[in-house]
């Protein structure tokens, strides 16, 4: 079946430090979400990508989704505290079933 | 924006127990609802698709009768976890797709607050 992996698993940055994880499926997705989880808390959606070669930017969170449809990344710029939690790629296809990456989990430290 | 309620956001009972989750559209007719469950430190995993007025679709490897999901109407599904033990202690969360015209790739996804289950 469609599975969607992430690396790293885990990153630890300086406040600051900047910051990408990266998403990859096995197969062609019709679009791409990123979610943000908080310990403890529940996944809260960030943004979704439809198209071939998409960027989004929201303020310090840079967003792409690959030409092929297949991988999409997230790139933090100047971590801050804020910022820590473990980050989601869900990929879809076709019939909606949302498939939710393996995660990354960041911590900054001050 | 569109909500799902999901309730309780958290349950601690003992082994043996039946727990309900329920899932609530709030401003949307949700005409499918995915159940997901996640263990600590582990990703979302989908355990079933239901489709309002019909039977679940559940992923490989979830057990039917352990966990019953009912979708009777567009705002509504439960899941139940019957007989439930301490491995099946996790995170459960919905997400309801709504019903719309146009492109399925731009279709909202309206996730539940998801519900803690402790079984001891």
């Amino acid at each position: 079946g469609q599975q969607v992996m992430q690396i790293p698993q885990y990153q630890h940055v300086q406040e600051g430090e900047d910051f990408t994880t990266y998403c990859n499926s096995s197969t062609t997705l019709s679009n791409i979400q990123w979610y943000k989880q908080r310990p403890g808390g529940h996944p809260v959606f960030l943004i979704q990508l439809v198209k071939s070669g998409e960027v989004k930017k929201q303020k310090r969170l840079t967003f792409q989704f690959g030409e092929a449809k297949k991988n999409s990344s997230l790139h933090i710029t100047a971590t801050q505290t804020t910022d820590v939690g473990t980050y989601f790629c869900a990929g879809s296809t076709g019939f909606q079933k949302l498939v939710f990456g393996t995660g990354t989990r960041l911590l900054v430290s001050p | 924006g569109a909500v799902v309620s999901q309730h309780p956001s958290r349950v601690i009972c003992k082994s043996g127990t039946s727990v309900k989750i329920e899932c609530r559209s709030l401003d949307f007719q949700a005409t499918t609802m995915f159940w997901y469950r996640q263990f600590p430190k582990q990703s979302l995993m989908l355990m079933a698709t239901s489709n309002e007025g019909s039977k679940a679709t559940y992923e490989q490897g979830v057990e039917k009768d352990k966990f019953l999901i009912n979708h009777a109407s567009l705002t509504l599904s439960t899941l139940t976890v019957t007989s439930a033990h301490p491995e099946d202690s996790s995170f459960y969360i919905c997400r309801g797709r709504e019903t719309g015209t146009g492109d399925p790739s731009n279709q909202p996804q309206h996730f539940g607050d998801g519900t803690r289950l402790s079984i001891l």
